[in-house]
Order: structure tokens, then C-alpha cells, then sequence
């Protein structure tokens, strides 16, 4: 499995853009980048994910650097509701099975 | 997105008792399915993948006899805690795709307490 880094924890001000980064130097050819978000005490929650191109979806936007090493995960418009666990995973051909490491503790505050 | 249905929300127990958890795929069919825990403050573990049909396949290091998963049918998973003990207390989380190599949807997870 290819190994992620995230940082621990992030700050953010509601209403301004939230940028997590993800480490992921080991990744596969064909592995895609997902992210989830896990809120205290709920399942995760699909975010977005993505194999080369940058993304965009209504929840978010991912920026992949061209050697895939790494991604950045944008919520351009935060909210106290994005306050959780986010966690940045790569996903190949295993069949769907996700692994996940420590994640980013995003706090936004008021 | 598609829903997956995980009942109970939490359970209480004695020690010694066995306590079943169901992972429901209410939209749609899932010829696999995937058992975590987490403990507090702590990330998700893959504890095994279910497979319709098949034995489980169990991550290193859990005990399949303590942790019997069934996956009798395509929109069914069970996952049963036998002889609980207090540090099988943990938050037991089951998801499933729409089709292989697809994105997972999650259940809401079901909270253990073993007293």
C-alpha cells in the first residue's frame, strides 16, 4: 500500500479557502487519490478523488502535481460544518479496498 | 450517493456475550464489503473484506474465529464479536462499493461498549 502523509492538524477561518496537503511519493501508476472526511463519531464521507487531471466537484477541488507525488485538497469557502478528519488515500486496482493513515485534523473557526 | 445502513448505532454488553452488527447496501448490490474499527482519537484499521458468497479475507493480525463475518447475500454483512471483552470496546465501521475499484460509501458505524 502506498504510504500518505498528512499534516496532524490545520486551522482555518470560516468562509476562507482550506488547503490540505497530502504527501503520497509512493504512489502507483494507477493508483487514483481519494479523499474522505470523517466527522466525531460518523462514517467517512467521500470527497473527491483523481488520477492525473485537477478535479472539481461541489464539495471541493483537488490539485495534483504533475509528478502525482503529491495533491492538495481546496475547500474554497470552509464552513464551521467542515470541521472533521480528512484523510487523503490512494486507491488502485485492489478492488476497492481503502487503507487510511493518520489524516488532517481541520478545525475551523469562527 | 449510493446509502449503506449499519445497525445498531451502539451496543452495550456483558463480557463473555457475542454482539452481531449489520451492514445493509439499501441502493444497490455489493458483492463486497469492508469491515473497520477505530479507537478514540485514533484512524480507521481495515479489519477484513467480505465477500458475497466466500470466506472473508482477514487483515493481519485479526483473529477471523473472534470476528465472524457472513456475507450471505448481495445487500447483507454481518459481522459478529464473539465472546466480547472490554478491549473489544471500539467503533466498528462497515462500507461497501458500487462496483470494484469504485469509491466506498460508508455506514454510520456502530459504537461497542463491553462492560
Amino acid at each position: 500500500d502506498a504510504k500518505t502523509t498528512q499534516p496532524t492538524s490545520m486551522d482555518c477561518a470560516e468562509g476562507r479557502a482550506a488547503n490540505l496537503p497530502c504527501n503520497h511519493s509512493t504512489i502507483s501508476g494507477n493508483e487514483y487519490v481519494y479523499w474522505y472526511r470523517q466527522i466525531h463519531s460518523q462514517g467517512p464521507q467521500y470527497i473527491i478523488h483523481g488520477l492525473k487531471n485537477n478535479e472539481t466537484n461541489e464539495m471541493a477541488s483537488l490539485i495534483i502535481t504533475e509528478d502525482r507525488k503529491s495533491s492538495t485538497l481546496i475547500l474554497p469557502h470552509a464552513t464551521l460544518r467542515d470541521t472533521a478528519v480528512y484523510y487523503c488515500t490512494p486507491l488502485g486496482t485492489s478492488g476497492s479496498r481503502l487503507t487510511f493513515g493518520e489524516g488532517t485534523q481541520l478545525t475551523v473557526n469562527p | 450517493g449510493a446509502v449503506v445502513s449499519q445497525h445498531p448505532s451502539w451496543v452495550i454488553c456483558k463480557s463473555g456475550t457475542s454482539v452481531k452488527i449489520e451492514c445493509r447496501s439499501l441502493d444497490f448490490q455489493a458483492t463486497t464489503m469492508f469491515w473497520y474499527r477505530q479507537f478514540p482519537k485514533q484512524s480507521l484499521m481495515l479489519m477484513a473484506t467480505s465477500n458475497e458468497g466466500s470466506k472473508a479475507t482477514y487483515e493481519q493480525g485479526v483473529e477471523k474465529d473472534k470476528f465472524l463475518i457472513n456475507h450471505a447475500s448481495l445487500t447483507l454483512s454481518t459481522l459478529t464479536v464473539t465472546s466480547a471483552h472490554p478491549e473489544d470496546s471500539s467503533f466498528y465501521i462497515c462500507s461497501a462499493a458500487v462496483a470494484t475499484n469504485e469509491k466506498l460509501f460508508f455506514g454510520s458505524g456502530t459504537q461497542l461498549s463491553v462492560l
